[in-house]
């Protein structure tokens, strides 16, 4: 299976930063990687696909780069809507697999 | 507005079994492959199982800690998706999420999820 690798597991920062997670691939995914925003309580969403495609809605300060092993969710100007879970997951077929998250606070 | 929504969680006993459905709308059901993801703090996010399509002869596919337990269905005349759960262990207990997903945007929806405990 492929093991995906997130980075780092919790990130404070204020309103107004820019923050950055990565995520690491056991193997080469192409460009086969989601990110998704978990709010405390609720089921995760989508906020991009295929490494840099954002999602329907998800606002531009939000960016993916990244392909083969090697990926990052930046995040400019932090809102403080931003604030919750963040986990990368490939989509290079079954099994998918998820990264261990990253929990964004509030500074 | 696409909608997915989970039921027939709760508590059972270890050894147990329990049925999962979800009842999707606001799209083409039967043009979609459906997964169930659950989550728990021990091991954070797992993706459990896929069903495809019928073109696609309902292939099905199971983590291997479910594998033999669990059985993943459709029912694109109701535009549900179930998770039969056979012999339940303890490491089973989570929030169980019905997902949409395609090859190319990955799992666009997700329900509010259900809650399965196992527990004697």
């Amino acid at each position: 299976d492929i093991q995906m690798t997130q980075s780092p597991a919790s990130l404070s920062a204020s309103v107004g930063e820019t923050v950055t997670i990565t995520c690491r691939a056991s193997e080469n995914i192409y460009s086969y990687l989601a990110w998704y925003q978990q709010k405390q309580g609720k089921s995760p969403q989508l906020l991009v696909y295929n490494a840099k495609t954002l999602a329907e809605g998800v606002p531009s300060r939000f960016s993916g780069s990244g392909s083969g092993t090697q990926f990052s969710l930046k995040i400019n100007s932090l809102q403080p809507e931003d604030f919750g879970s963040y986990y990368c997951q490939h989509h290079y077929g079954t099994p998918y697999t998820f990264g261990g998250g990253t929990k964004l606070e509030i500074k | 507005e696409v909608k997915l929504e989970e039921s027939g969680g709760g508590l059972v006993q270890p050894g147990g079994s329990m049925k999962l459905s979800c009842v999707a709308s606001g799209f083409t059901f039967s043009n979609y492959w459906m997964n169930w993801v659950r989550q728990s703090p021990e091991k954070g996010l797992e993706w459990v199982a896929e069903i495809r399509l019928k073109s696609n002869n309902y292939a099905t596919h199971y983590a291997e800690s479910v594998k033999g337990r669990f059985t993943i269905s459709r029912d694109d005349s109701k535009s549900s998706v179930y998770l039969q759960m056979n012999n339940l262990r303890a490491e089973d207990t989570g929030i169980y999420y019905c997902t949409r997903i395609t090859t190319v945007v990955a799992m666009d929806y997700w329900g509010q999820g259900t809650s399965v405990t196992v527990s004697s």
